[in-house]
């Protein structure tokens, strides 16, 4: 079955510190794959995506994820974050059948 | 501007009544999607659909109901609210490629 797993329930860091998000899939086919921003009291933005060719994606807001096959992985990183990067950060895969499976979020604490 | 909406943003409701939760697109998608989303929480797929008149049940299970009579609407009801029902709603629709999200409503039943 699909899944997604992100291991980091919580993660604080200091503003201009860098980051980086840990996300495994388990899927059988080549997958896509997502990175969402959900503020607080906000709908789901789209951060980056990944569908084939390069496996470093360049996103929004100076965002990058590398896809990993090897390791199912697909880990989002910034090189300098800012207080306003503080959210919960979703990393999903879409199936054959067009449905996105979640993972259950990393929420971000920037300290200034 | 092409766009997903949801209304109401809140809404906090007596247990038993009957609600309808708004969601419209105008960007022409033919899949749409609704997620619950519990504070904190991940997001689980309730309702999809692939067009009009087409529905199906997502994987978690939801005693609410949807309908898709027209592509750019796809509301979701609650026949009879209940505190279990208290939760966060998103609404999405895909192209090929990533899926847009609303901003969501936020449901109280007291």
């Amino acid at each position: 079955a699909q899944s997604v797993t992100q291991p980091d329930i919580h993660i604080t860091v200091s503003e201009g510190a860098s980051l980086e998000l840990r996300c495994n899939y388990s899927y059988g086919a080549t997958p896509y794959l997502f990175w969402y921003v959900q503020s607080p009291g906000q709908g789901l933005q789209l951060l980056l995506k990944y569908f084939s060719g390069d496996t470093l994606v360049q996103g929004i807001k100076g965002f990058e994820a590398e896809f990993k096959r090897s390791q199912s992985s697909f880990n989002l990183r910034k090189p300098s974050v800012h207080w306003s990067d503080a959210a919960e950060y979703f990393c999903a895969v879409k199936t054959s059948y067009d449905k996105v499976i979640f993972g259950p979020g990393t929420s971000l604490s920037v300290i200034p | 501007e092409a766009d997903i909406y949801q209304t109401p943003r809140y809404l906090v409701i007596g247990t038993g009544k009957k609600i309808t939760l708004e969601c419209s697109q105008t960007m022409g998608h033919d899949k749409m999607y609704w997620y619950q989303q519990d504070p904190g929480m991940e997001l689980h797929l309730i309702h999809y659909s692939y067009g009009v008149n087409s529905t199906e049940k997502g994987d978690l299970s939801s005693e609410s109901t949807v309908s898709r009579i027209r592509t750019e609407h796809f509301p979701l009801t609650l026949e009879s609210a209940r505190p279990s029902h208290t939760s966060q709603y998103l609404c999405a629709s895909s192209e090929v490629g990533y899926s847009h999200f609303g901003p969501g409503t936020r449901l109280t039943v007291l």
